[in-house]
């Protein structure tokens, strides 16, 4: 079956730096997208990686290894803004995107 | 209008009853598509459309339809509402459905309950 892991909720401080990791599994690979949702709105795009490596955009950078099934999405100089949901998605053979069920970070001061 | 846009913000329905959810983008996107999201899972694909004319089932498509009459609209109905439909459901598009084309662009979402 296909599956995307991550965990449920993370903690840290402003100013820090967090590491959301996410694990998948899909029928065929086609890339891994990472979306950020504020509580009540929509998600919205954050990063896309179809290539194993590290893509970086300002203070977010996402990676990705296929070889591991494996990402992560790094999250620098925290603010208070970043308190969202964090979520994973993996695009399988059919090019549907499967979807985590999304981690919850939130900022302390 | 600018992106995408979802009617009503919420609604409180009775069960049994029909129901259609709105969704108009005017980005001139290929691809549009029907979630839901339930607390504690992820989004779930409800039914999605590559292109005009054309319409397919993702993974919970029971007890909902969809056209696409043309390439702004996308609308979902329920034909009899039952409580476990009680959901948000977002609309969203993309311009294709390959490699980074397949960036998604989300309405503000439904929030529906059935009673």
């Amino acid at each position: 079956g296909q599956n995307i892991d991550q965990p449920t909720e993370m903690t840290a401080t402003e100013g820090a730096i967090v590491q959301i990791n996410c694990t998948y599994q899909t029928s065929g690979f086609n890339g891994l997208f990472w979306y950020q949702q504020h509580a009540g709105e929509a998600p919205t795009f954050l990063s896309y990686n179809v290539l194993d490596g590290l893509e970086e955009k300002g203070r977010f950078s996402s990676f990705l290894s296929r070889s591991k099934g494996y990402s992560y999405l790094l999250l620098k100089e925290l603010q208070m803004k970043d308190s969202a949901s964090y979520l994973c998605a993996g695009m399988d053979s059919n090019y549907q995107l499967i979807w985590g069920a999304g981690t919850k970070l939130i900022i302390k001061p | 209008i600018a992106g995408i846009t979802q009617a009503p913000t919420s609604q409180i329905l009775a069960a049994g009853r029909r129901m259609t959810l709105r969704c108009t983008q005017d980005m001139r996107h290929n691809a549009m598509y029907w979630y839901r999201q339930d607390l504690g899972l992820g989004l779930r694909l409800i039914h999605y459309s590559n292109t005009a004319g054309t319409t397919g089932k993702g993974e919970v498509p029971d007890g909902y339809s969809v056209s696409r009459a043309n390439t702004d609209d996308f609308p979902l109905t329920l034909a009899s509402a039952v409580p476990s439909q009680t959901s948000v459901y977002f609309c969203a598009s993309s311009e294709g459905d390959r490699g980074d084309y397949n960036e998604q662009f989300f309405g503000p979402g439904t929030r529906l309950t059935v009673l």
